[in-house]
């Protein structure tokens, strides 16, 4: 079982509200992956971190979408100014490594922009 | 572009059958295929994977099928149990996708086993 923890489970925002989601990684992993799955299950790769640096981001992730993961405290996610399409189950996953390992997903922050 | 697909989209066995899902995959350098399986209201659980070194690998009832020359790789599900009914989902990562890493998914077969 999955030991990623993310808050909150639920969050419902309105159009141009900002919206924070956090995630804590499972011990010992250094490597955080943030992911979106749209209704339709389709899944867009947003950030991911190795320790404090990003990785990897795209051009979503660069514009409307913050995201940091300071030592010694949860990792974050911030849609600056939410859209009704941003309505989706966000995904934090963690890895024990760098490069293609296993990862493992946490509970997920459903987001409902009204 | 689609790097990932996954086939069929959906997909129904009675229970102690096999049930098998196909992904196929373009990028050769990936080098690391996950299948992960997802319940309603759940998120998505890791099931098995394998790497291009291996053309198969086991686990209980799971097993992959991997064919590198093709690009293709399978999950059987041997022994279908109803509480097997789920959305299954194939990954795949590797160099391509630079130092992140970050997983490539399916589509998605969304699993029914009847009892």
């Amino acid at each position: 079982n999955s030991k990623v923890i993310q808050t909150p489970r639920y969050l419902v925002k309105g159009q141009g509200q900002k919206a924070k989601m956090r995630c804590i990684p499972e011990k010992g992993h250094p490597v955080v992956f943030w992911y979106q799955q749209n209704k339709n299950n389709e899944f867009k790769f947003l950030i991911n971190f190795q320790n404090q640096e990003v990785l990897q981001q795209i051009d979503m992730t660069e514009k409307r979408f913050s995201a940091e993961c300071p030592s010694n405290s949860p990792c974050s996610l911030e849609i600056q100014s939410s859209e009704a399409g941003d309505s989706a189950l966000y995904l934090c996953a963690s890895s024990p490594q760098g490069g293609a390992y296993e990862q493992y997903f946490g509970p997920g922050t459903r987001l409902t922009v009204l | 572009q689609q790097q990932v697909r996954q086939s069929p989209q959906s997909l129904t066995v009675w229970e102690g059958e096999t049930a098998i899902l196909n992904c196929s995959y373009e990028d050769s350098t990936f080098d690391y295929f996950p299948w992960y399986h997802q319940f309603p209201g759940e998120s998505p659980a890791l099931l098995i994977a394998i790497r291009p070194v291996s053309n198969k690998k086991e686990d209980g009832r799971f097993t992959i099928f991997f064919n590198k020359r093709e690009k293709k790789f399978s999950l059987h599900i041997a022994d279908s149990q109803p509480g097997d009914s789920a959305t299954y989902f194939c990954a795949a990562s590797g160099a391509s996708n630079n130092a992140g890493a970050k997983l490539t998914f399916g589509g998605g077969t969304r699993l029914t086993v009847r009892p």
